[in-house]
């Protein structure tokens, strides 16, 4: 996980609420990324962002939102909407469109509704 | 049909074995590969990035891809206890995986001591 930073490490939350996951990076990357892992499901994309202040769905973005005010932070807001928001969420960062590397994961913040 | 496939497990092999992982995919538009390994409750680690078809080696691993197929493989030489873990595919259809990267579910590996 290196220059990725991701907090808390656990996250409870009642029903109801919005809680708010934070992903710091200090690799220069443009790219950031945030994953959601469900039990025998693998990784699935929730948001992405390329460039500061710009941002994409992916494939389960609904009842989350993102924002990207700086190229260090991509919080993950995981919102009352989120029916099942139970699961283990893990940030990444990787280079530009041009780039010939990958993506590098953070250590990933397991958020339980209670 | 789903994007990626891959055998969930548990793969269980003794320990000094050679481990073939193994993934398929559909869409031709793959085009970058990826194989993480990710221990209980951690965040995936990278362990091998390819583009081109054919093998491409570090230490006691190898990544094969077979695009002609839509196939990719993962082989774990001298395999250790410490192996012992989840090795999950991935890929994009993009440099970077800019637009994100398609996993498969995961291989649970076990090296029996």
């Amino acid at each position: 996980d290196g220059g990725i930073t991701q907090s808390p490490k656990y996250l409870f939350r009642k029903e109801g609420q919005n809680v708010t996951l934070s992903c710091e990076q200090n690799l220069n990357h443009d790219a950031m990324y945030w994953y959601r892992q469900d039990p025998g499901q693998g990784l699935r994309l929730i948001y992405y962002s390329q460039i500061v202040n710009d941002f994409q769905k992916g494939d389960i973005a609904e009842g989350y939102s993102v924002s990207r005010e700086k190229k260090e932070s991509f919080p993950l807001t995981v919102t009352s909407a989120q029916k099942n928001p139970t699961a283990f969420y893990l940030c990444a960062t990787g280079g530009a469109i041009t780039s010939t590397d990958t993506q590098y994961f953070g250590p990933g913040t397991r958020l339980t509704v209670l | 049909q789903k994007e990626v496939e891959q055998d969930p497990g548990p793969l269980s092999v003794p320990e000094g074995a050679i481990v073939s992982l193994n993934c398929t995919y559909s869409n031709s538009a793959f085009q970058y590969f990826m194989w993480y390994r990710q221990y209980s409750r951690k965040g995936p680690e990278l362990l091998m990035y390819t583009y081109s078809s054919g093998n491409k080696e570090d230490g006691r691993f190898t990544a094969q891809v077979d695009k002609s197929s839509k196939y990719i493989s993962l082989f774990i030489r001298d395999s250790q206890p410490s192996d012992s873990a989840t090795y999950l595919c991935a890929m994009s259809k993009s440099g970077g995986g800019a637009d994100g990267l398609t996993f498969g579910k995961g291989t649970h590996l076990i090296i029996q001591p």
